[in-house]
């Protein structure tokens, strides 16, 4: 089966701009997740869907951050405007079920913010 | 609240070395455990998993045994190979949740 997809692999941005990163998680996987892994650190879970819903979003900071998955497939995430501190690994992944038997990752998207 | 703690590193061994990787939870509930890898430039992987006390997760060579007494899933491995050389991260789900939680990873180098 495909696996996670996501892009781009790579992106740089000045602070104060914006950008969105999309993924498209493995067919028919109803759950998919968000996280944000800075150098030198576990990744950390930003956003969590079920379907097109939310189930948790308590660690996206709302201010800046957003993110959507229409008709539940695909998802995008956008930050605007980006700070220094954003720089980081977005991974995004899916699972079916409850994902007791762990997520399929995606290879992430490294932002670097100057 | 919630959380994972893994051995300081960089581990750096040679190989063939016995391999051991520090994982200790806090003791809330019953979670699942997991063990994820994560090679140069690709995502994270899952290597193995332990749902409930004295499981054994195995996978490529590397074991992991839920401890409950312990709070505690280390990682090992009795001969490791270069081809090993990675970030390992430890990784809880409490039960009724689909949140991962992980530790902060452990860079391993094996040399030749």
């Amino acid at each position: 089966e495909a696996g996670v997809a996501q892009s781009p692999r790579y992106k740089i941005i000045e602070k104060r701009q914006s950008v969105a990163f999309w993924c498209n998680p493995i067919s028919g996987h109803a759950t998919l997740y968000w996280y944000q892994q800075i150098l030198g650190q576990g990744p950390k879970l930003l956003i969590q869907f079920q379907n097109n819903g939310v189930v948790d979003d308590s660690q996206l900071p709302k201010d800046r951050f957003s993110a959507e998955r229409l008709k539940g497939v695909d998802s995008t995430l956008k930050i605007q405007p980006a700070k220094l501190e954003d720089s980081a690994v977005y991974l995004c992944a899916s699972s079916s079920g409850q994902g007791r038997y762990g997520y399929t990752f995606g290879s992430g998207t490294r932002l670097t913010v100057v | 609240g919630d959380s994972v703690t893994q051995m300081e590193g960089p581990v750096t061994l040679s190989e063939e070395a016995f391999l051991t990787i520090n994982c200790t939870y806090t003791a809330t509930g019953y979670p699942s455990l997991f063990w994820y890898v994560q090679y140069p430039g690709e995502g994270l992987q899952l290597l193995l998993k332990a749902t409930k006390a004295d499981d054994k997760g195995s996978n490529k060579g590397f074991e992991a045994t839920y401890r409950k007494e312990t709070t505690s899933f280390h990682l090992e491995k009795g001969s490791v190979q270069v081809s090993d050389s990675a970030v390992y991260f430890c990784a809880r789900q409490n039960q009724g949740a689909q949140k991962l939680v992980f530790g902060q990873g452990t860079r391993l180098t094996i040399n030749p």
